[in-house]
């Protein structure tokens, strides 16, 4: 079965340090990967996408996200954290071999705190 | 720009009544998914819908129902509204496209209440 973890469910950063919020996940074949970012009372934005090619993806607001198939994770990072980068966070995956309905498994969210 | 609609940002009903709740798309997607949000729970799917008048349950489909009578409208219904559907309701569409990828774009939510 297809499954994603975000093993943290609140990450702490100051201001301007570098921040990786966690994911992991398991398909029964190749994955493709997302990153979604909520802001309170909003709907999810999508920030990037994993399918093919390079293990670093870069995607909207300087974040990136590397993708590791011997460790089946794909952990989302920045290297300055801004304060307004304060959200709460959705990885998210779809197995590629399954039926073209667009059908995602998201994690629990983990909720990016970044202070001053 | 891309955008997913949603009739009402925060609404209130009462134990009993039938609840609509609406969601339109302007990408011409194939998909459309009707999400529940819950503090620690995450996104579960409720129902998703890959073309018009097609439905199929997701993890959670009990107390509702969906329907798809054009391709840019998906509407949830809860028959008869109960306190633990108090709940961030989310519409999501994709494209089906062979060789898209298949990011979900996002209504801006539901906050449902019933009392």
């Amino acid at each position: 079965a297809q499954s994603v973890a975000q093993p943290e469910d609140q990450v702490n950063v100051a201001e301007g340090n570098p921040l990786t919020v966690k994911c992991t996940y398991s398909v029964s074949g190749n994955p493709y990967l997302f990153w979604y970012v909520q802001y309170p009372n909003r709907g999810l934005q999508f920030l990037l996408k994993y399918i093919t090619g390079d293990n670093l993806v870069k995607g909207s607001y300087g974040f990136e996200a590397e993708f590791n198939k011997s460790q089946t994770s794909f952990h989302l990072k920045k290297p300055s954290a801004l304060v307004s980068d304060s959200a709460l966070y959705f990885c998210a995956v779809r197995d590629i071999g399954s039926s073209n309905t667009g059908k995602l498994i998201f994690g629990q969210g983990t909720t990016l705190q970044v202070k001053p | 720009d891309v955008k997913v609609t949603q009739s009402s940002r925060y609404l209130v009903k009462r134990t009993g009544e039938k609840v609509f709740l609406e969601c339109v798309q302007d990408m011409d997607h194939e998909n459309m998914f009707w999400y529940r949000q819950d503090p620690g729970l995450g996104l579960r799917l409720i129902y998703f819908s890959y073309d018009v008048k097609m439905k199929e349950k997701g993890d959670i489909p009990e107390g509702y129902s969906v329907s798809r009578e054009k391709k840019e409208r998906f509407s949830l219904i809860l028959e008869s509204a109960s306190t633990n559907q108090t709940s961030m309701y989310l519409c999501a569409s994709s494209s089906r496209l062979a060789g898209v990828s298949n990011e979900q774009y996002f209504g801006p939510g539901t906050r449902l209440t019933v009392t």
